[in-house]
């Protein structure tokens, strides 16, 4: 079980979005703005697209942004693409551990 | 550009213990630190414990307390995880990551060592 709650699968077609909740507790998601994501294609390493929230690292499109209301983040991707079909995870500091989502399948139709 | 080098694959016996290295180069070794995740085959991520190259920041995930042991050698720029008395559910490709300064967050990522445990 883990430690953040986010939906098993998630699914848009060409050009709509789609957005991924994580859920998590008073204790990281509602407790710092160290919340970050994820993407990971089938067989390669997981690669950093969002940081503290809402920040995009250099040569992640603007497609994917990032938001937190209380214990919750969300991650939105917009006009989706083919090669934005993957498992993303979010993670939280949490005072020593770090926590992660279960991970999202994004299906893109 | 910052590059994280694993060592290779593992297969080892239930019971038996395992090292896998993790060589940084790009960047300046001191200024950041390496966490290790792992990921069962077909499951989610798993944070497991972070090291300061300078010795200082170690931590463990509980359940990994007195089973694993991060080191480095600060003077090839390496890092090391070790994990001892090893069960099937211990099979898992494992990761050293580094962290974003000031914002405990995992920038760069290693190719992954998968660690097999099978008699």
């Amino acid at each position: 079980q883990s430690a953040l709650t986010q939906p098993p699968s998630a699914s848009g077609s060409p050009g709509q979005s789609v957005t991924i909740s994580c859920a998590g507790t008073s204790s990281d998601i509602g407790a710092y703005k160290f919340v970050s994501w994820y993407q990971q294609h089938p067989g390669k390493a997981p690669k950093l697209i969002i940081y503290e929230v809402s920040k995009r690292p250099p040569g992640v499109p603007d497609r994917f942004s990032g938001s937190k209301s209380g214990n919750t983040a969300s991650l939105t991707v917009s006009g989706l693409q083919a090669e934005d079909e993957a498992d993303y995870y979010c993670s939280s500091y949490a005072g020593s551990p770090w926590v992660f989502g279960g991970g999202t399948r994004v299906t893109v139709l | 550009q910052v590059q994280l080098v694993q060592s290779g694959a593992e297969v080892v016996k239930p019971g038996a213990s395992v090292t896998v290295s993790c060589k940084a180069s790009g960047y300046t070794f001191s200024d950041h630190h390496i966490h290790w995740v792992r990921q069962a085959p077909g499951q989610g991520l798993e944070w497991m414990g972070i090291l300061h190259p300078n010795g200082g920041s170690l931590r463990y995930a509980e359940k990994f307390e007195g089973r694993v042991t991060l080191t480095r050698d600060t003077a090839t720029g390496t890092m090391y995880m070790d994990m001892t008395s090893l069960t099937s559910d211990d099979t898992a490709v494992y990761y050293c990551v580094r962290d974003r300064s000031g914002s405990w967050t995992f920038d760069y990522w290693g190719q992954g060592t998968l660690v097999t445990v099978s008699s």
